[in-house]
Protein backbone atom coordinates (compact mmCIF):
# COMPACT_ATOMS: atom_id res chain seq x y z
CA UNK A 1 0.00 0.00 0.00
CA UNK A 2 1.40 3.47 -0.79
CA UNK A 3 1.92 5.44 2.26
CA UNK A 4 1.42 8.76 2.94
CA UNK A 5 3.39 11.16 5.60
CA UNK A 6 1.65 14.07 7.80
CA UNK A 7 2.66 16.41 10.85
CA UNK A 8 1.73 14.97 13.92
CA UNK A 9 -0.07 18.08 14.97
CA UNK A 10 -0.97 21.26 14.80
CA UNK A 11 -2.43 24.16 16.34
CA UNK A 12 -4.73 26.81 14.72
CA UNK A 13 -7.38 29.62 16.14
CA UNK A 14 -11.11 29.29 15.67
CA UNK A 15 -12.70 31.07 12.81
CA UNK A 16 -9.52 31.19 11.09
CA UNK A 17 -8.36 28.58 8.19
CA UNK A 18 -6.67 25.59 8.89
CA UNK A 19 -4.00 23.79 5.85
CA UNK A 20 -3.51 20.17 6.47
CA UNK A 21 -0.71 18.59 4.63
CA UNK A 22 -0.13 15.03 3.30
CA UNK A 23 2.83 13.96 1.22
CA UNK A 24 2.44 10.60 -0.77
CA UNK A 25 4.96 10.97 -3.32
CA UNK A 26 5.21 7.26 -3.85
CA UNK A 27 0.94 7.69 -5.21
CA UNK A 28 0.00 5.04 -8.14
CA UNK A 29 -2.39 6.76 -10.95
CA UNK A 30 -5.08 4.86 -9.73
CA UNK A 31 -5.26 5.73 -6.07
CA UNK A 32 -7.72 8.30 -4.79
CA UNK A 33 -6.85 10.78 -1.70
CA UNK A 34 -9.10 10.36 1.13
CA UNK A 35 -9.48 12.43 3.98
CA UNK A 36 -11.43 10.95 7.77
CA UNK A 37 -11.10 12.22 10.73
CA UNK A 38 -11.83 11.28 14.57
CA UNK A 39 -13.30 13.24 16.83
CA UNK A 40 -12.19 12.40 20.89
CA UNK A 41 -13.57 9.06 21.97
CA UNK A 42 -16.01 8.79 18.43
CA UNK A 43 -14.73 6.35 15.20
CA UNK A 44 -13.44 8.10 12.24
CA UNK A 45 -15.64 9.88 9.62
CA UNK A 46 -15.79 10.55 6.08
CA UNK A 47 -14.58 13.95 4.90
CA UNK A 48 -13.64 14.04 1.41
CA UNK A 49 -11.85 12.44 -1.41
CA UNK A 50 -10.67 13.54 -4.81
CA UNK A 51 -8.52 11.79 -7.15
CA UNK A 52 -6.74 14.56 -9.54
CA UNK A 53 -8.93 17.71 -9.42
CA UNK A 54 -9.52 19.68 -6.24
CA UNK A 55 -12.55 18.89 -4.57
CA UNK A 56 -15.04 20.91 -2.50
CA UNK A 57 -18.55 19.56 0.03
CA UNK A 58 -19.77 21.17 3.50
CA UNK A 59 -17.08 20.37 5.31
CA UNK A 60 -13.56 21.14 3.51
CA UNK A 61 -11.69 21.51 0.39
CA UNK A 62 -9.27 19.07 -0.88
CA UNK A 63 -6.19 20.62 -2.79
CA UNK A 64 -4.19 18.06 -5.04
CA UNK A 65 -0.88 18.78 -6.13
CA UNK A 66 -0.70 19.01 -9.57
CA UNK A 67 2.15 16.02 -9.42
CA UNK A 68 -0.55 14.22 -7.02
CA UNK A 69 2.57 13.84 -4.72
CA UNK A 70 1.08 15.70 -2.37
CA UNK A 71 -2.34 17.48 -1.12
CA UNK A 72 -3.47 19.67 1.03
CA UNK A 73 -7.00 19.34 3.52
CA UNK A 74 -8.37 22.93 3.72
CA UNK A 75 -11.21 23.69 6.73
CA UNK A 76 -11.72 27.31 5.65
CA UNK A 77 -12.71 28.54 9.32
CA UNK A 78 -11.72 26.22 11.82
CA UNK A 79 -14.41 25.53 15.06
CA UNK A 80 -13.30 24.14 18.36
CA UNK A 81 -15.86 21.19 16.85
CA UNK A 82 -12.83 20.78 14.29
CA UNK A 83 -10.30 19.34 16.86
CA UNK A 84 -9.59 16.16 15.93
CA UNK A 85 -7.12 13.43 14.06
CA UNK A 86 -7.46 14.02 10.54
CA UNK A 87 -6.19 11.12 8.51
CA UNK A 88 -4.99 11.46 5.06
CA UNK A 89 -5.04 7.75 3.22
CA UNK A 90 -4.42 6.22 -0.13
CA UNK A 91 -7.08 3.68 -1.65
CA UNK A 92 -8.09 2.34 -5.14
CA UNK A 93 -11.70 4.34 -4.47
CA UNK A 94 -13.86 0.80 -4.15
CA UNK A 95 -14.27 1.75 -0.18
CA UNK A 96 -12.13 -1.20 0.28
CA UNK A 97 -9.34 -1.73 2.99
CA UNK A 98 -8.06 1.49 3.97
CA UNK A 99 -4.63 1.95 5.83
CA UNK A 100 -5.02 4.46 8.45
CA UNK A 101 -1.72 6.33 9.99
CA UNK A 102 -1.17 7.97 13.35
CA UNK A 103 -3.14 10.97 11.24
CA UNK A 104 -2.65 14.88 12.74
CA UNK A 105 -3.60 16.13 15.53
CA UNK A 106 -5.46 19.31 15.16
CA UNK A 107 -5.82 21.42 18.34
CA UNK A 108 -8.15 24.34 17.88
CA UNK A 109 -7.60 27.25 20.54
CA UNK A 110 -10.32 30.39 21.08
CA UNK B 1 -32.80 4.89 11.29
CA UNK B 2 -29.24 4.13 13.91
CA UNK B 3 -27.17 3.09 10.34
CA UNK B 4 -24.51 1.16 11.78
CA UNK B 5 -24.48 0.00 15.80
CA UNK B 6 -22.18 -1.49 17.81
CA UNK B 7 -22.63 -4.13 21.18
CA UNK B 8 -21.69 -4.04 23.88
CA UNK B 9 -20.55 -0.50 23.62
CA UNK B 10 -17.99 -1.18 27.17
CA UNK B 11 -16.77 -5.11 28.13
CA UNK B 12 -14.39 -5.83 30.71
CA UNK B 13 -13.56 -9.80 30.41
CA UNK B 14 -10.91 -12.17 31.70
CA UNK B 15 -7.95 -13.98 29.69
CA UNK B 16 -8.65 -17.01 28.70
CA UNK B 17 -12.65 -16.05 27.89
CA UNK B 18 -14.97 -16.21 24.87
CA UNK B 19 -15.99 -12.67 23.75
CA UNK B 20 -17.86 -11.29 20.94
CA UNK B 21 -18.23 -8.37 19.59
CA UNK B 22 -21.34 -7.13 17.38
CA UNK B 23 -22.12 -5.24 14.59
CA UNK B 24 -25.11 -3.91 12.63
CA UNK B 25 -25.98 -1.84 9.81
CA UNK B 26 -29.79 -0.71 8.40
CA UNK B 27 -28.13 0.20 5.03
CA UNK B 28 -27.21 -3.26 3.37
CA UNK B 29 -23.58 -2.14 2.59
CA UNK B 30 -21.59 -4.71 0.91
CA UNK B 31 -18.87 -4.23 2.76
CA UNK B 32 -17.75 -4.56 6.30
CA UNK B 33 -14.60 -4.16 8.87
CA UNK B 34 -13.55 -4.64 11.99
CA UNK B 35 -10.60 -2.30 12.92
CA UNK B 36 -9.01 -2.43 16.29
CA UNK B 37 -6.89 0.69 17.67
CA UNK B 38 -4.84 0.71 20.56
CA UNK B 39 -3.49 3.76 22.42
CA UNK B 40 -0.94 6.21 20.62
CA UNK B 41 -2.00 4.61 17.00
CA UNK B 42 -3.95 4.51 14.17
CA UNK B 43 -6.53 1.90 13.22
CA UNK B 44 -5.17 -1.62 11.97
CA UNK B 45 -7.53 -3.90 10.28
CA UNK B 46 -8.59 -7.23 11.41
CA UNK B 47 -10.90 -9.04 9.61
CA UNK B 48 -13.36 -7.48 6.31
CA UNK B 49 -15.85 -8.86 4.81
CA UNK B 50 -16.77 -7.98 0.97
CA UNK B 51 -20.53 -9.95 1.21
CA UNK B 52 -22.27 -12.38 3.11
CA UNK B 53 -20.42 -15.73 2.77
CA UNK B 54 -17.02 -13.92 2.21
CA UNK B 55 -14.63 -12.98 5.16
CA UNK B 56 -10.67 -12.40 4.75
CA UNK B 57 -7.79 -11.63 7.22
CA UNK B 58 -6.68 -8.09 7.45
CA UNK B 59 -3.26 -6.71 9.09
CA UNK B 60 -4.27 -7.94 12.05
CA UNK B 61 -6.50 -11.41 12.36
CA UNK B 62 -4.51 -13.73 14.50
CA UNK B 63 -6.70 -14.63 17.73
CA UNK B 64 -10.03 -13.42 15.91
CA UNK B 65 -12.68 -15.33 14.05
CA UNK B 66 -15.53 -13.43 11.96
CA UNK B 67 -18.81 -14.60 10.35
CA UNK B 68 -21.10 -13.20 7.67
CA UNK B 69 -23.98 -15.12 7.23
CA UNK B 70 -26.22 -12.38 6.86
CA UNK B 71 -25.48 -8.99 4.78
CA UNK B 72 -26.58 -6.59 8.06
CA UNK B 73 -24.24 -8.35 11.01
CA UNK B 74 -20.75 -8.62 11.10
CA UNK B 75 -19.67 -10.23 15.18
CA UNK B 76 -16.54 -10.39 15.60
CA UNK B 77 -15.25 -13.19 18.16
CA UNK B 78 -12.23 -13.25 20.55
CA UNK B 79 -12.03 -17.28 21.11
CA UNK B 80 -9.94 -16.86 24.23
CA UNK B 81 -8.82 -13.40 24.97
CA UNK B 82 -5.51 -12.47 25.44
CA UNK B 83 -4.41 -8.71 27.32
CA UNK B 84 -3.01 -7.77 24.15
CA UNK B 85 -6.58 -7.84 22.89
CA UNK B 86 -7.82 -4.55 25.26
CA UNK B 87 -8.32 -1.93 22.83
CA UNK B 88 -11.02 -0.63 21.54
CA UNK B 89 -12.93 -1.92 18.28
CA UNK B 90 -14.52 -0.57 15.72
CA UNK B 91 -16.85 -1.67 12.88
CA UNK B 92 -17.51 -0.28 9.57
CA UNK B 93 -19.52 -0.54 6.53
CA UNK B 94 -18.28 0.67 2.99
CA UNK B 95 -20.31 2.06 -0.07
CA UNK B 96 -18.99 2.92 -2.76
CA UNK B 97 -15.83 5.37 -2.13
CA UNK B 98 -16.79 5.49 1.84
CA UNK B 99 -16.45 3.77 4.90
CA UNK B 100 -18.77 4.60 7.85
CA UNK B 101 -17.76 3.78 11.15
CA UNK B 102 -19.74 2.86 14.31
CA UNK B 103 -19.31 4.28 17.59
CA UNK B 104 -16.67 1.16 18.95
CA UNK B 105 -16.47 -1.34 21.88
CA UNK B 106 -14.42 -0.76 24.61
CA UNK B 107 -12.72 -3.83 25.41
CA UNK B 108 -10.35 -4.46 28.45
CA UNK B 109 -9.24 -7.77 29.11
CA UNK B 110 -8.04 -8.70 32.56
Amino acid sequence: DAKTTQPNSMESNEEEPVHLPCNHSTISGTDYIHWYRQLPSQGPEYVIHGLTSNVNNRMASLAIAEDRKSSTLILHRATLRDAAVYYCILDTGTASKLTFGTGTRLQVTL
Amino acid sequence: DAGITQSPRYKITETGRQVTLMCHQTWSHSYMFWYRQDLGHGLRLIYYSAAADITDKGEVPDGYVVSRSKTENFPLTLESATRSQTSVYFCATGAQETQYFGPGTRLLVL
